[in-house]
């Protein structure tokens, strides 16, 4: 497909266990950003990658959220050991190269319920 | 702590009115995005201000950039329903940051 690609569209699952959380990103572009959205929130920035290194990883919640980007192109997002306020949508967005000028196109999300 | 704060959080008007929102920040920013995001879907780029004091205009929409690049406005002319939606500004350096937004609610 043209645009950036999130996988699973939704996933409930129970608290304690591990989840993945998958993003293919427009073909080209090197940046790539994991954000996180509350019902009727804006969105809390977690972690960004240009290529395949992660410059800045400061928003990542807690240490039981993890990241990683492979060839400079898919990328996953890992939450261990869920907790009930991990519930959100979790929005990925790709951009080519820097940002000034450029747009960022989003995913539809991944919509994470923590029973 | 918000490093983008947007006002008002919420707003609910009549259509043909005109609204504006704001986008402030104490840090400079390289650029200044405002986004719409509609239920269900992800944030859409409206418009990308560089320079300090720009105005941009997308048909009923202008946008302004601050002179000194810390702070934006999105001012909406003739609200229509279809205007209804989140808007969000993001600032951009070396990565990008979002306000919380605005909730915009146009009654007809």
């Amino acid at each position: 497909g043209a645009g950036v690609s999130q996988s699973p569209s939704n996933k409930v699952t129970e608290k304690g266990k591990d989840v993945e959380l998958r993003c293919d990103p427009i073909s080209g572009h090197t940046a790539l950003y994991w954000y996180r959205q509350s019902l009727g929130q804006g969105l809390e920035f977690l972690i960004y990658f240009q290529g395949n290194s992660a410059p800045d990883k400061s928003g990542l919640p807690s240490d039981r959220f993890s990241a990683e980007r492979t060839g400079g192109s898919v990328s996953t997002l890992t939450i261990q050991r869920t907790q009930q306020e991990d519930s959100a949508v979790y929005l990925c967005a790709s951009s080519f190269r820097g940002l000034v000028n450029t747009e960022a196109f989003f995913g539809q999300g991944t919509r994470l319920t923590v029973v | 702590t918000q490093l983008l704060e947007q006002s008002p959080q919420f707003l609910s008007i009549q259509e043909g009115e005109n609204l504006t929102v704001y986008c402030n920040s104490s840090s400079v920013f390289s650029s200044l995005q405002w986004y719409r995001q509609e239920p269900g879907e992800g944030p859409v780029l409206l418009v990308t201000v560089v320079t300090g004091g720009e105005v941009k205009k997308l048909k009923r929409l202008t946008f302004q950039f601050g002179d000194a690049r810390k702070d934006s406005s999105l001012h909406i002319t003739a609200a229509q329903p279809g205007d209804t939606g989140l808007y969000l500004c993001a600032g951009a350096n070396n990565d990008m940051r979002f306000g919380a937004g605005t909730r915009l609610t146009v009654k007809p």
